[in-house]
């Protein structure tokens, strides 16, 4: 596989579930992004990791929790969410250094819906 | 806070006319990018404009970047139906920080 995968694709949850959404670049990238894309509002970045730190919460809820295991994985881990968080949730990754262009390439997205 | 304000909104419009995106904004920016997004997919890149006055072409699309580095326009000649989507700038005031602008959904009729 080439590029930015993300799964699953859709997902349905009830405001008590746990759930997660996984990111995989095959890029060799040393950053990765989870951004959130809702109907009225621009894109928000939410996290950023940069070689598996975090360097960027843009004040996102605690219910929203990443990791980042690896610089080739990135997770989104979801509880007690609100209906107001569905939405698209996009994943990305760039090289910002080291000669890179600091392109975001990003994956297809997880459509989230909250019950 | 850094804010990339686009207009118009939305354009609908048919196979053949020109049209003209902007992105403003209030801050200045190191470099510009401008994303197309498809329905059911993630923004892909279409440039990256980094010096103030700069024009980039690519192929029907032509990309200029104001001389204060605050704005930017996205112009597309003869537009295609192909060239449906929804239009993204972004900006990046730092390293690993891109802002999105507000977007600007397009639809051209064949």
């Amino acid at each position: 596989e080439t590029g930015v995968t993300q799964t699953p694709r859709h997902l349905v949850m009830g405001m008590t579930n746990k759930k997660s959404l996984k990111c995989e670049q095959h890029l060799g990238h040393n950053a990765m992004y989870w951004y959130k894309q809702s109907a009225k509002k621009p894109l928000e970045l939410m996290f950023v990791y940069s070689l598996e730190e975090r360097v960027e919460n843009n004040s996102v809820p605690s219910r929203f929790s990443p990791e980042c295991p690896n610089s080739s994985h990135l997770f989104l881990h979801l509880h007690t969410l609100q209906p107001e968080d569905s939405a698209l949730y996009l994943c990305a990754s760039s090289q910002p250094f080291g000669g890179g262009t600091g392109e975001l390439f990003f994956g297809e997205g997880s459509r989230l819906t909250v019950l | 806070t850094q804010l990339l304000e686009q207009s118009p909104q939305f354009l609908s419009i048919q196979e053949g006319e020109n049209l003209t995106v902007y992105c403003n904004s209030s801050s200045v920016f190191s470099s510009l990018q401008w994303y197309r997004q498809e329905p059911g997919e993630g923004p892909v890149l279409l440039v990256t404009v980094v010096t103030g006055g700069e024009v980039k072409k690519l192929k029907r699309l032509t990309f200029q970047f104001g001389d204060a580095r605050k704005d930017s326009s996205l112009h597309i000649t003869a537009a295609q139906p192909g060239d449906t989507g929804l239009y993204l700038c972004a900006g990046a005031p730092g390293a690993y920080k891109y802002i999105f602008g507000t977007g600007t959904r397009l639809k051209v009729l064949a």
